[in-house]
């Protein structure tokens, strides 16, 4: 079955940066999108960054572009997200998403999240 | 682009509700490709819905997914204790970018 799992969240200063991760399982995940997704806390789902199959297209939300980066290792099915110069509304839990594939423009699973506190 | 949707909404047990989902720039169509998502809090969501109304595995066919006028709509037929959750639609509007709508509260009662 798929799985998605985050890890690297923590606590950092504004103005600081964070590493997250996503290892993904249960799929082929070399020919899937991927993306990142999070929550700020007692808030709505917001999109944040969208990577293609293959590495080689990015698109990122207005609130975080130019200062996070999507990127992946299909040889070890890891998604990461390089957030710099972090602010205190970047503070969420961050879920990545497996894109539904077959033209269908949707995220069809979900990790569980990993939590950001910028403070 | 701000995507629209009820902030809260109530239905009885064996109700009939249904939800809604707008975009400011104008009519949402099949080209947004709207999905449902639901959200227990403090769970991840589980897709429910997508390319306007294709259930995913699993959904019970008492969840209905359309466009009503210039919104997507998501309906719940003969509601459950259960189904109280966060519902938020998500919306391709091209370019690479997909936009969630601020979410729906649903509470059964």
């Amino acid at each position: 079955q798929v799985q998605l799992v985050e890890s690297g969240g923590g606590v950092v200063q504004p103005g600081g940066s964070l590493r997250l991760s996503c290892a993904a399982s249960g799929f082929r995940f070399r020919n899937y999108n991927m993306h990142w997704v999070r929550q700020a806390p007692g808030k709505g789902l917001e999109w944040v960054a969208f990577i293609r199959y293959d590495g080689n297209d990015e698109y990122y939300a207005d609130s975080v572009k130019g200062r996070f980066t999507v990127s992946r290792d299909n040889s070890k099915s890891t998604m990461f997200l390089q957030m710099n110069s972090l602010r205190t509304e970047d503070t969420a839990v961050y879920h990545c998403a497996k894109d539904s594939g077959r033209d269908l423009y949707t995220l069809d699973y979900w990790g569980q999240g990993a939590l950001v506190t910028v403070s | 682009t701000v995507v629209t949707q009820e902030a809260s909404l109530s239905v009885s047990p064996g109700g009939t509700v249904t939800l809604t989902c707008g975009l400011s720039s104008g009519s949402v169509s099949d080209s947004n490709y709207p999905s449902w998502h639901q959200q227990i809090p403090g769970q991840a969501p589980r897709m429910l819905i997508y390319s306007r109304n294709i259930r995913s595995s699993g959904v019970p066919d008492r969840f209905s997914g359309s466009i009503l006028g210039n919104k997507a709509a998501l309906t719940i037929t003969g509601a459950q204790a259960d189904d109280e959750s966060d519902y938020y639609c998500l919306l391709y509007v091209g370019g690479g970018i997909w936009v969630f709508g601020g979410g729906t509260k649903l509470t059964v009662l």
